[in-house]
């Protein structure tokens, strides 16, 4: 199976800052990867699809990037209502795998 | 209304079965690939299985192949998970939820956009 290992696995940040998230695939996934948000509690929520396609009524500050093995998501300016966890998953083959999350902490 | 709701988790011991069926509403279930994933509580989110539209197709983790069967019924608008043989690893929050399966330059994706709230299957002897 296709490991997803996402870095870091946890950071603090401030309203406002530009946070980035890593995803790096063990073998090549094209562009095959989606991004969810999960709050403590919740069911995870869409964010991206297809790398870089933002799902309908998701805020323009989430963008996602990469192909290949390496992969990002990117919140341009952090809100209140963004500290969760966030999961990569790949849907190149089967079985899908998510990567193991990263936490984003207010600091 | 659209939604996902699961029921049938609980406590099982191990060696043991359940079934878990998930109710949808407020959109035409039987266009729709679905699939389980599960959350171990406080720990990370890991993909179970998928089922096409029609139940022709599924695909299951490594970790349940053998042991869990995906099923539908689109008459009833209803996704099941048979699981079997259960072990204490499989203790975990299960999620169902549908994939919109966009397509973008003639390739099709996964994206998970409707999910349930989650059904708690607990192994203990």
């Amino acid at each position: 199976a296709i490991q997803m290992t996402q870095s870091p696995s946890s950071l603090s940040a401030s309203i406002g800052d530009r946070v980035t998230i890593t995803c790096r695939a063990s073998q090549g996934i094209r562009n095959d990867l989606g991004w969810y948000q999960q709050k403590s509690g919740k069911a995870p929520k869409l964010l991206i699809y297809g790398a870089s396609n933002l799902q309908s009524g998701v805020p323009s500050r989430f963008s996602g990037s990469g192909s290949g093995t390496d992969f990002t998501l990117t919140i341009s300016s952090l809100q209140p209502e963004d500290f969760a966890t966030y999961y990569c998953l790949h849907d190149y083959v089967y079985p899908r795998t998510f990567g193991q999350g990263t936490n984003v902490e207010i600091k | 209304e659209v939604q996902l709701v699961e029921s049938g988790g609980g406590l099982v011991q191990p060696g043991g079965s359940l079934r878990l069926s998930c109710a949808a509403s407020g959109f035409t279930f039987s266009t729709s690939w679905m699939t389980w994933v599960r959350q171990i509580p406080g720990k990370g989110l890991e993909w179970v299985a998928n089922i096409d539209q029609t139940g022709t197709i599924e695909n299951y983790a490594d970790s349940v192949k053998g042991r869990f069967t995906i099923s539908r019924d689109n008459t009833k608008n209803s996704l099941f998970l048979q699981m079997t043989s259960l072990r204490a690893d499989d203790t975990a929050v299960y999620f169902c939820t549908r994939d919109i399966s966009p397509e973008k330059s003639g390739i099709t994706y996964d994206a998970f956009d409707i999910w349930g709230q989650g059904t708690m299957v607990t192994l203990s002897s």
